[in-house]
């Protein structure tokens, strides 16, 4: 079974207007870490924000917020105020806490669309 | 602060010759990690390390891939003999404990 699901291949936004990209997993551990990182075309890996599951509030880093809701196993990207500059593949990715299990699993990616 | 760095950044090869493609990770970070990124299986962890130690090695496909970290400043990844199929992105990442994972710009990797 697929530990990190993104169900949007890709989606398509206006510049300024705010995004959310989804992200559910899937984890019997108690704690754990939920990142996303973005991609641009360049071939880059950025990391942008984590969460983790132990977190009350939701994670915030500028543009980036996290939407994070532990019943549902789910921690969605959300971008405010979209740039063309965000144009990229976003990737959700979570970090087990079992020892030996340090590595993070990726989600197949969302690639973005910012348009003008 | 120099982030993670990669080489080389492109490598084009023939089949059946070595490769060998080199992390140096953050400083202070005692994670390191090899990842390769295929459209076929998207990102998958290859090896990871702990204080240069191996710790999971699961997802290196076969013995022609061999990684080492001879010290807290160094990894590679060797590949022997290469087959077009080994054709990815290789990214290097580093962290330290508890901490988010850096990458490095990868290596682009290809098997004619």
């Amino acid at each position: 079974a697929q530990k990190i699901t993104q169900t949007q291949p890709g989606m398509f936004v206006q510049e300024k207007e705010a995004v959310t990209l989804d992200c559910t997993y899937d984890t019997s551990d108690q704690s754990y870490g939920l990142f996303w990182y973005k991609q641009p075309s360049s071939g880059e890996m950025i990391f942008l924000i984590y969460q983790g599951s132990y977190d009350e509030q939701n994670a915030t880093e500028g543009r980036y917020s996290l939407n994070f809701q532990k019943a549902r196993k789910s921690a969605n990207l959300v971008i405010s105020a979209s740039q063309l500059g965000d144009s990229a593949m976003y990737f959700c990715a979570m970090r087990e806490a079992t020892p030996g299990r340090r590595a993070l699993t990726f989600g197949s990616g969302t690639r973005l669309q910012v348009q003008p | 602060d120099a982030g993670v760095i990669q080489s080389p950044r492109h490598e084009v090869t023939e089949m059946g010759q070595e490769v060998t493609l080199r992390c140096k990770p953050i400083s202070g970070h005692d994670y390191l990690f090899w990842y390769r990124q295929t459209m076929m299986r998207g990102l998958e962890l290859l090896i990871y390390f702990n204080n240069n130690v191996p710790i999971d090695d699961s997802g290196m496909p076969e013995d022609r891939f061999s990684a080492k970290m001879p010290n807290a400043s160094f990894s590679t990844l060797k590949i022997q003999p290469s087959e077009p199929r080994d054709s990815a992105v290789y990214f290097c990442a580093s962290s330290a404990q508890g901490q988010p994972q850096h990458f490095g710009d990868g290596t682009r990797l290809s098997i004619l």
